[in-house]
């Protein structure tokens, strides 16, 4: 089976703070993503990546940036955190010839 | 852009079918997702239809697509209270990228 692990099920930050959330899956695949949860307004996609050191745009990407080192390894970033990015975050990954997205855990973040 | 609609809630009695239903734009789909997440936990894939099918059935799950109006539902038959989750709608068009509904809560009441 594969596995999307996320770092931290629940973290919290003072407001200014740099903050760095990590996924790691173990399947090789070429697609990760990172997408944000808040009540009402289901997944939102922040960016997503189809290969090492590639990186795409998603909905939502203002006040985040990302970064794909390695294939197993895509890190999503907050610049300066603030309040409004209290949420919980979601890592997935999807193999480059298609089929099912897998998704980790979720970070829970309170940027306070 | 793509958008994908859900409504908020669902309850309904130990025993009977649920019914989710979902509505979306893209009429590019591939592929319509459901997603199950239980509380404190990430999403779960329960299962996923290809645009040129109108039905798929998997045990409980029954997925109704109908393209023309571009509405899926998803069935679950004699509903159980570990069904208790969000349920999430989700379609793949563009490149990789899915969009997701807002989700649906569903509560079993025993």
């Amino acid at each position: 089976d594969v596995k999307v692990t996320q770092s931290s099920r629940y973290l919290v930050k003072r407001t200014g703070e740099k903050v760095f959330l990590e996924c790691v899956q173990d399947m090789d695949h070429e697609n990760m993503f990172w997408y944000r949860q808040d009540p009402g307004l289901g997944l939102r996609l922040i960016y997503f990546s189809y290969d090492v050191k590639m990186k795409e745009k998603g909905d939502i990407p203002e006040g985040y940036s990302v970064s794909r080192e390695k294939k197993e390894r895509f890190s999503l970033i907050l610049e300066s955190a603030s309040t409004n990015q209290t949420s919980m975050y979601l890592c997935a990954s999807r193999a480059g010839t298609g089929g099912n997205y897998t998704f980790g855990s979720g970070t829970r973040l309170t940027v306070v | 852009g793509e958008d994908v609609e859900q409504s908020l809630f669902l309850s309904v009695r130990e025993g009977d079918s649920s019914v989710i239903n979902c509505t979306y734009t893209d009429s590019s789909s591939t592929y319509l997702y459901w997603y199950k997440q239980e509380p404190g936990a990430g999403l779960q894939l329960l299962t996923y239809i290809f645009s040129n099918m109108d039905m798929k059935q998997d045990q409980r799950l029954t997925v109704l697509l109908n393209k023309k109006d571009k509405h899926l539902s998803l069935r679950i038959a004699d509903t159980q209270t570990g069904d208790s989750a969000i349920y999430f709608c989700a379609e793949g068009a563009a490149g990789n990228k899915l969009t997701f509904g807002g989700g649906t809560r569903v509560l079993v009441k025993p």
